[in-house]
C-alpha cells in the first residue's frame, strides 16, 4: 500500500508570494494533519482536519490555512510569505483523528 | 510554557551496544506519548507509543519508560545497529480526541561501526 504522498517536494518562493503544498493520505485515513518543521528542529503542529472540517490549529498566523476534500487529500495554503516560513511542511494521516499518525517524506519549502 | 525537550542533542554508541534517549516533558496534562525516529530527507517514523496509565512498553529491540512522577521518557534500543542511525523526538499529546502532536527538538543517534 502506498504511504502519505506530497507534492511538490520541493519549493522556491520569494517572499510575498504565497504557496500551495498538496497530501494525499494512506487510503482509507480519514484525518490529516499538518506540521512545519525548522531546520534543527522537531515538528510543530500547523492543522488538523478530520471528515473535512477544522478539527485543531496550532499557534500559526492566519496567513496558514488548510482544507481537506471529499476524498481526504488536502491542501495547505500559506500567503504573504516570510524568510521564516522556509521549513519542511509535513502531512499525516491517520485513520480517525485520534489514533496513530503516518507522516509523509515532506516538502521542502525555501522562501527568498 | 508548556513543552516536550531533550536532554542530549547528539549520542554516540558503538554498534551492538544498547541505546538510550531520555526526553523530558513539562505538560502533566499529557497522556499519550511517542518516539518517532527521521532519517535524513525523510518523514518521522513511528517507534513505539505509551499512554500514561502504563510504566513501560516494549517493542521488537525497543522499550519505552514513562516515569510521571519526574516527567521523564526514554527510548531503549536494544544491541543498536548502523540503520538505526536517526534523529529522535519524543513527541506528547492531551488525549483530547484528536492527535496535534507536541515534538521535542531530537536527539542524534550515530551508531559507530
Amino acid at each position: 500500500d502506498a504511504g502519505v504522498t506530497q507534492s511538490p517536494t520541493h519549493l522556491i518562493k520569494t517572499r510575498g508570494q504565497h504557496v500551495t503544498l498538496r497530501c494525499s493520505p494512506i487510503s482509507g485515513h480519514k484525518s490529516v494533519s499538518w506540521y512545519q518543521q525548522v531546520l534543527g528542529q522537531g515538528p510543530q503542529f500547523i492543522f488538523q482536519y478530520y471528515e473535512k472540517e477544522e478539527r485543531g490549529r496550532g499557534n500559526f498566523p492566519d496567513r496558514f490555512s488548510a482544507r481537506q476534500f471529499p476524498n481526504y487529500s488536502s491542501e495547505l495554503n500559506v500567503n504573504a510569505l516570510l524568510l521564516g516560513d522556509s521549513a519542511l511542511y509535513l502531512c499525516a494521516s491517520s485513520l480517525h483523528r485520534n489514533n496513530e499518525q503516518f507522516f509523509g517524506p515532506g516538502t521542502r519549502l525555501t522562501v527568498l | 510554557g508548556e513543552s516536550v525537550g531533550l536532554h542530549l542533542p547528539t549520542l554516540s554508541v558503538q554498534e551492538g551496544d544498547n541505546s538510550i534517549i531520555n526526553c523530558a516533558y513539562s505538560n502533566s496534562a499529557s497522556d499519550y506519548f511517542i518516539w518517532y525516529k527521521q532519517e535524513s530527507g525523510k518523514g518521522p517514523q513511528f517507534i513505539i507509543d505509551i499512554r500514561s496509565n502504563m510504566d513501560k512498553r516494549q517493542g521488537q529491540r525497543v522499550t519505552v519508560l514513562l516515569n510521571k512522577t519526574v516527567k521523564h521518557l526514554s527510548l531503549q534500543i536494544a544491541a543498536t545497529q548502523p540503520g538505526d542511525s536517526a534523529v529522535y523526538f519524543c513527541a506528547e499529546n492531551k488525549d483530547t480526541g484528536r492527535r496535534a502532536l507536541t515534538f521535542g527538538s531530537g536527539t542524534r543517534l550515530q551508531v559507530q561501526p
